[in-house]
């Protein structure tokens, strides 16, 4: 199946400090999602980019699929973006549309 | 929208019991997802549904696992018997076909003792 690596693994930062987020994927995919799990454990769904790039406040997102990566930026962070951080890719096709594979998270603690 | 409701939030019970946790999705949406979430294994696609049919099952870990989407507002997922390595965190989401993005319930948190 597809392997998803996200990197890094943790991230600390100071409030108001910009950061990046990488995913690589190993094979071609049409469908790829950046969650957050806030510290309630709650997942909330950011980006849906399975190409080019989507901003949404401080948040955005790019997508080269033909070079397999996607990376999330967040700008002036908050203390309230804490949590870890999900990319999920998958290849829409028929019935394969649900088959979500999840990286295993970057953990981003943001000190005020 | 209230968004994907799950019940119970929590639920401990004891080897060898059935469990059943449930979800409601959003109104509209086609596809029901259930995933599982460890510190060993992360987030896992246990099986989806598409207009309440299972498509793919290939991630229920055996036997002692099912779901069910008996109508387009309601799906189980039933663990019967439970043992302690069930022990999880256990989402529900759902999407509308393609082109769209997951929205995830709030989770069952299952303890098996």
């Amino acid at each position: 199946g597809i392997q998803v690596e996200q990197s890094p693994p943790d991230l600390i930062l100071q409030e108001g400090a910009n950061s990046t987020l990488r995913c690589n994927f190993s094979d071609s995919v049409n469908n790829l999602q950046w969650f957050h799990q806030n510290p309630w454990g709650q997942l909330i769904n950011l980006f849906y980019i399975p190409s080019g790039t989507k901003q949404n406040g401080r948040l955005s997102a790019t997508t080269v699929a033909t070079e397999r990566y996607s990376l999330l930026y967040i700008s002036s962070s908050q203390t309230t973006d804490s949590g870890v951080y999900f990319c999920a890719v998958g290849y829409a096709g028929g019935t394969s549309y649900g088959k979500l594979t999840f990286g295993q998270g970057t953990i981003l603690t943001v000190h005020p | 929208d209230a968004g994907v409701i799950q019940s119970p939030r929590h639920e401990v019970t004891e080897m060898g019991q059935e469990v059943t946790l449930r979800c409601k999705p959003i109104s509209g949406h086609d596809y029901l997802f259930w995933y599982r979430q460890t510190m060993m294994r992360g987030l896992e696609l246990l099986i989806y549904f598409n207009n309440n049919v299972p498509i793919d099952d290939s991630g229920m870990p055996e036997d002692r696992f099912s779901a069910k989407m008996p109508n387009a507002s309601f799906s189980t997922l039933k663990i019967q018997p439970s043992e302690p390595r069930d022990s999880a965190v256990y989402f529900c989401a759902s999407s509308l076909p393609l082109n769209y993005g997951y929205t995830f319930g709030s989770g069952t948190r299952l303890t098996v003792v």
